[in-house]
């Protein structure tokens, strides 16, 4: 069983959708979750950043942590065709801080 | 310039070559990080620097070899590769510690024929 499990997409909607993305993971250690974007002939850049369980927002971008579930998702309302992108999920631990990455989501948001 | 920058953008070489890959932060930042991104393949740390020492070694076969001069710039010298070591290889950038907020460049497309 990997680490951190995340459907690669293709994942395609209208504009105006909310998305759901999510993550799955089997290690109860991991405390910090991260949700990085990366556009095409990019590298990734820091979405969203949680500590250990509950809710984030920022904008349009909400990330959840139900560390009882294991599972993390980011919501993204309003979802824009400049939101098409691969979204991926990262987790570590508190103790060795090593970053344990999902596959990533492609996303493609159609106006 | 701002932020970080990789050169080249795209490689393409042989499996007797001998190339370098080139990483440059303006972000004042003190830990540099390599990382190899294959398809289908979650994003793989190679090599941590902090205060331009290695810290961080993950099992990279010696054909890679890293070098950090100075905190802004790392280099990643590639020989002998072998085709499978086609990737995207993404250089990051941080504050020593928080390797979750590191800044990532565009990367450099390597493709070994």
């Amino acid at each position: 069983q990997k680490e951190v499990e995340q459907d690669p997409g293709p994942l395609s909607v209208p504009e105006g959708a909310i998305v759901s993305l999510n993550c799955t993971y089997s290690n109860s250690a991991f405390q910090y979750f991260m949700w990085y974007r990366q556009y095409s002939r990019k590298g990734p850049e820091l979405l969203m950043y949680t500590y250990s369980s509950g809710n984030k927002e920022d904008g349009r971008f909400t990330a959840q942590v139900d560390k009882s579930s294991k599972y993390i998702s980011l919501f993204i309302r309003d979802s824009q065709p400049s939101d098409s992108a691969t979204y991926l999920c990262a987790m570590s631990d508190r103790d060795n801080r090593k970053l344990i990455w999902g596959l990533g989501t492609s996303l493609a948001v159609n106006p | 310039e701002t932020g970080v920058t990789q050169t080249p953008r795209h490689l393409v070489m042989g499996m007797t070559n001998k190339k370098s890959l080139k990483c440059e932060q303006h972000l004042g930042h003190n830990a540099m990080y390599w990382y190899k991104q294959s398809a289908k393949k979650p994003l793989e740390l190679m090599f941590v620097y902090n205060f331009k020492e290695q810290t961080e070694n993950n099992s990279v076969p010696s054909r890679f070899s890293p070098e950090c001069p100075n905190s802004s710039h790392l280099f990643l010298h590639l020989h002998t590769l072998q085709p499978e070591d086609s990737a995207l290889y993404l250089c990051a950038s941080s504050q020593e510690g928080d390797r979750e907020e590191a800044f990532f460049g565009q990367g450099t497309r390597l493709t070994v024929v």
